[in-house]
């Protein structure tokens, strides 16, 4: 299994909502990554954790916060969200260790109202 | 990690070899070249790696100068399917900051 599985495909949220965008993966990766990307722009990288832990936090509105529940579910919740936040959010992971591609998943489309 | 830096923009011929090039010239001793792609509205999908040796795999190969300043992703007979935003990463072994600059858009055409 080389998946990573985001959830959900689309949400459309208001900005005074909370909702959490979900990635899974068992390939037993221990490095794990959420991405930003903007309509034809490349993926910004927002966070990156290793072996569950926050290692990488690209300077990201508190209005993101990422968890890492276990090693291989992470999470991005959402709350009081602008509209300049809608894009395609995506998750990656890897081994930990070594010269190693990352597999990502398809992306959630987030649109905020 | 080093950056990189591609051409924008590319049209290749059905059938053909896209040869596509990117540059590297702060490369460190440590450091890989990676590429991935992206078709529109997909989740990135990776190609190739290599340090120095020349690399190939059942999607492409990899070709990299001996001064490792640059290197050139040949997709050996490019499809319409092989339409899409190309990336070059340089990414140091053992580290988890990968960074994406702005890519290569590849348009192939019959």
């Amino acid at each position: 299994d080389t998946e990573v599985t985001q959830t959900p495909k689309h949400l459309v949220m208001g900005m005074t909502n909370k909702k959490s965008l979900k990635c899974e993966q068992h390939m037993g990766h221990r490095a794990m990554y959420w991405y930003k990307q903007k309509a034809k722009k490349p993926p910004e990288l927002m966070f990156v954790y290793s072996y569950e832990k926050l290692s990488i936090n690209e300077s990201v509105p508190s209005r993101f916060s990422p968890e890492c529940p276990n090693s291989s579910l992470l999470n991005l919740h959402l709350h009081a969200l602008q509209p300049e936040d809608s894009a395609l959010y995506l998750c990656a992971s890897s081994r930990q260790t070594g010269s190693t591609e990352a597999f990502f998943g398809q992306g959630t489309r987030l649109t905020v109202v | 990690d080093a950056k990189t830096t591609q051409p924008p923009s590319m049209d290749c011929a059905e059938g053909r070899a896209a040869n596509l090039p990117c540059n590297h010239s702060t490369i460190s001793g440590n450091e890989y070249v990676y590429w991935y792609r992206q078709i529109h509205s997909q989740g990135p999908q990776y190609i190739i790696h290599g340090l120095k040796n020349n690399e190939t795999n059942e999607m492409a190969s990899l070709i990299i100068t001996e001064d490792r300043k640059s290197s050139t992703l040949i997709l050996p007979h490019a499809t319409l399917r092989d339409t899409a935003v190309y990336y070059c990463i340089v990414r140091r072994y053992n580290n988890n900051d990968m960074r994406f600059g702005a890519g290569t858009r590849l348009t192939v055409k019959p």
